[in-house]
This record gives C-alpha cells, structure tokens and sequence, in this order.
C-alpha cells in the first residue's frame, strides 16, 4: 500500500528566500507524482506533474524534481514571496487514484 | 464547464439526516474521483469511478456513504444518517484518461464543506 510523507509539516521563510519541500513515497511503481497548492478554505490547485519517465518539470519559480528509484520528490520554490504562503501538496499515483501526503503548510514572511 | 464544480459548497445538517452532494467534472474527462479532508488531517481517498462504473471503492468508510454517477458526467455522493464524524471537506476531481496512465494531470474542485449539527 502507496504512503505518502511530507517533511517538515511546517515552514516559515523570510521573503525572498528559496526553499524545498520534501515528499516521500514507499512504493516506487508510479506512474505520475502530482504537486498542489491549497489555500485556506479552497481546493487543491494543480502546480506541477512530473511522469515516471521523467527527472524534473518546471513552472516559472517552481521545479519539481522525482527520483523514483529512492522513492523522492523535491518541490524548489525560488525567491518566495508573501503569495507563496499556503499548504503543498505532493501525491503519487500508480495503478490506484493518487494518494496524498499530509502537506507542508508555509509562510512567507514579508 | 472550465473546472470542476461542487455543490453545495456549504451545508449544515442535523445529525442522522441524509446528504447529497454534487459533483460536475471538466468536460471531457472520464474519470472522476471523491476525496475527503477532514480538520487537520490529509485527503483520503473515497471512490473513484470510469464512466458510470466505480473500479475502486474501496475508501468509502462505512455502508452509510454511496455515490453513483450518471452520463458518463455528473456524480452524487449520498451520506445516510449522518454522524458528526462525517464533518469535513467533501473534494471531487476529475482528470481525462483512466487511473494507471502517465500524465494523467487531476484537477480539483472547491469542495463541499459539510457539518454535521
């Protein structure tokens, strides 16, 4: 059974500040690692999907990387800004619907 | 429609009274998914349906919750005699190719926050 796990659950940068949000997975037979956004009291926007057969995808400040050898995803936010601040989501899928990680809640300190 | 749209998106009910909320996909898409979140805790998956048919129901909690989809486009999930611990966020999702294919991008609508009273 897929797990998905999010480290740290919490963060808190100063604007202006690169980051990188860590998301693991037990079961390395995916086909597709989803990252979204979620803003208080909203639904899931989608940032980023990176296939299986792929290393890396890109969205303007974002990029998300996948190794799925070790079971890892990393999600690199550059220049932060006041905006940025909400909760990512990251969540693999295989042959089953995506299963979600608990999410990083973050904030951008102006 | 542009996006996936959920309704209600706000319904407060009394404890052992039945719900339904309502799910309308993106056009287009064949696959529609059922999530929930509740308060401080992840999304769990609930139902996952390809066309009318539901390959995959195993997350839905107990026999009180059912969802059905019609045409190939709208789903209703149903909730019978509710209990306080079915409060939460009722998310729908749609994406246009099956579970299992690569670059299956899944999109999300607002949600359906339930309470139960």
């Amino acid at each position: 059974k897929q797990e998905v796990t999010q480290i740290p659950a919490a963060l808190s940068v100063p604007e202006g500040e690169n980051l990188v949000l860590n998301c693991s997975f037990t079961d390395s037979a995916i086909y597709n690692l989803q990252w979204f956004r979620q803003d208080p009291g909203k639904g899931l926007t989608s940032l980023l999907l990176i296939q299986s057969s792929q290393r890396e995808q890109t969205s303007g400040r974002l990029n998300a990387s996948l190794d799925k050898s070790s079971g890892r995803s990393t999600l690199y936010i550059a220049a932060s800004q006041p905006g940025d601040s909400a909760t990512y989501l990251c969540a693999a899928s295989g042959n089953t619907p995506l299963v979600f990680g608990k999410g990083t809640r973050l904030s951008v300190i102006a | 429609g542009a996006g996936v749209s959920q309704s209600p998106s706000n319904k407060v009910t009394e404890k052992g009274k039945d719900v339904e909320l309502r799910c309308d996909p993106i056009s287009g898409h064949t696959a529609l998914y059922w999530y929930r979140q509740s308060l401080g805790q992840g999304l769990e998956f609930l139902i996952y349906f390809q066309g009318n048919s539901a390959p995959d129901k195993s997350g839905l909690p107990s026999d009180r919750f059912s969802a059905e989809r019609t045409g190939g486009s709208v789903s209703t999930l149903t909730i019978q005699r509710t209990q306080q611990e079915d409060s939460a966020v009722y998310l729908c999702a749609s994406s246009k190719n099956p579970v299992g294919g690569l670059g299956n991008t899944i999109y999300f609508g607002e949600g359906s926050w339930l309470t139960v009273v």
